[in-house]
């Protein structure tokens, strides 16, 4: 079975530009969560979606946002990019809500 | 509201040595535990999970775990060090209080010296 995989990989964006990053659960998972990763401020949980809604919120600014689709694919959107968006973003997919998750290799994102 | 303390940041041990990583959980209900291990330019892999039936947790690639909740820690450790071992480690917690979010630990990068 595919792991979780996630496009791009990686990407350099300038202040202000928005960005979209994708994330395909494993097949039969139906619920996706994203993390920010960063040296600083460690591993912080952004979102969870669960059949195209959206069950769990992190401490985010409206910035940043996402959606799941009906073959459970995701992606987060972050708008008007700040130098401290600048983090490896990281998908996880679980079989139902509350399960393990098994992580993607991540989307390394630079803002200049 | 649920957190998890990692003591050490960095460990460093010899090959074939003890490697011992600690950690502590806050939480006001039965948590589930998980250790989590990340390689360079990688996500993160389950290493093992406590979810409320066995204390003593066995995992992959010879790594195990005690959860003891009269000192609410999960401290994880393997007999043995092997030069792959070498990563960053993370604890995390989830629990019914924060919606099963999971909230992890700050991480503890392992160095394994020949």
């Amino acid at each position: 079975k595919a792991g979780v995989t996630q496009t791009p990989r990686y990407l350099i964006k300038t202040r202000g530009q928005q960005v979209t990053l994708s994330c395909s659960p494993i097949s039969g998972h139906r619920s996706v969560s994203w993390y920010q990763q960063t040296p600083g401020q460690g591993l912080q949980f952004l979102f969870e979606y669960f059949s195209e809604t959206q069950r769990n919120k992190g401490n985010f600014p409206g910035r940043f946002s996402g959606r799941q689709f009906s073959n459970s694919r995701s992606e987060m959107n972050v708008s008007t990019l700040e130098l401290g968006d600048s983090a490896l973003y990281l998908c996880a997919s679980s079989f139902l809500l509350h399960n393990e998750q098994f992580f993607g290799p991540g989307t390394r994102l630079t803002v200049l | 509201a649920q957190s998890v303390t990692q003591l050490g940041s960095h460990v460093s041990v010899s090959e074939g040595a003890l490697v011992l990583l600690r950690c502590n959980y806050s939480s006001s209900v039965p948590p589930y535990l998980f250790w989590y291990v990340q390689y360079p330019n990688q996500g993160l892999q389950l290493l093992l999970k406590y979810t409320s039936a066995a204390t003593l947790v066995k995992g992959i690639n010879g790594f195990e775990a005690e959860f003891k909740k009269s000192e609410t820690s999960f401290h994880l450790t393997k007999p043995s060090a092997h030069m792959s071992d070498a990563a960053e480690y993370f604890c995390a917690v989830s629990s019914l209080s924060d919606d099963y979010k999971l909230s992890f630990g700050a991480g503890t990068t392992v160095t394994v010296r020949a």
